[in-house]
């Protein structure tokens, strides 16, 4: 399983767009990226997930260079209530997730 | 609402005890998957399960076993409880797709050993 490696933690004020890079050298071809957010004492939730090029769904866009070495997860005009841990994770299909320390988000007023 | 629903919510045990934690997956998922977290080891993979079948082993321990029922719920036990052993503990579930499928968290069993 590929490793990952992304920021411990980031600082934003609301209303900003947050673009979060995550670093998977090693990433395979079969594999695919996947970004979950997870607040204290919640299940990780399913926020995006994409092979190559850019995704975007109603709450964020997941940016992949052709390499597919690293991915950005961009998050637009973030609130208060988006502070939160974000992990990236790559795999494959029907496989265990494998989570790494993830970034801490906080958002200030 | 992730449609993955566990209990209890809170568990309080003592050492040496033996607990079981249930999960129901979403409908129609085929595949349950246990991760456990802990404050100083953040989330591990701790097994899955597809159709009823093991499919994967990660960081369990030989205290701890799980099945999947044939209606697809499934059940983690967890003996000889120890302090560290308190944790939360998280089922996810998800349909295989072929490609990287999604995997659905549960709100989570709270387990706290004293």
């Amino acid at each position: 399983l590929a490793k990952t490696t992304q920021p411990i933690s980031m600082d934003s004020y609301e209303g900003q767009e947050v673009n979060i890079t995550c670093s998977h050298n090693n990433i395979a071809t079969n594999d695919y990226i996947t970004w979950y957010q997870q607040f204290p004492s919640q299940g990780p939730r399913f926020i995006i997930q994409g092979y190559k090029t850019k995704v975007t769904n109603e709450v964020a866009s997941l940016f992949i260079p052709a390499d597919r070495k690293s991915s950005t997860l961009s998050l637009p005009r973030v609130s208060l209530s988006d502070t939160a841990v974000y992990y990236c994770l790559v795999g494959g299909g029907n496989t265990p997730l494998v989570f790494g320390k993830g970034t801490r988000l906080s958002v200030i007023a | 609402d992730s449609g993955v629903t566990q209990t209890p919510k809170h568990l309080i045990t003592a050492t040496g005890q033996r607990v079981t934690l249930r999960c129901s997956p979403r409908s129609g998922d085929l595949s349950v998957y246990w991760y456990q977290q802990s404050l100083d080891q953040g989330l591990q993979f701790l097994i899955q399960y597809y159709n009823g079948e093991e499919r994967a082993k990660g960081n369990i321990l030989e205290r701890f076993s799980a099945q999947q029922f044939p209606d697809l719920h499934s059940e983690l036990n967890l003996s000889s409880l120890e302090l560290g052993d308190s944790a939360l503990y998280f089922c996810a579930s998800s349909v295989p797709s072929g490609y990287a499928d999604t995997q659905y968290f549960g709100p989570g069993t709270r387990l706290t050993v004293l």
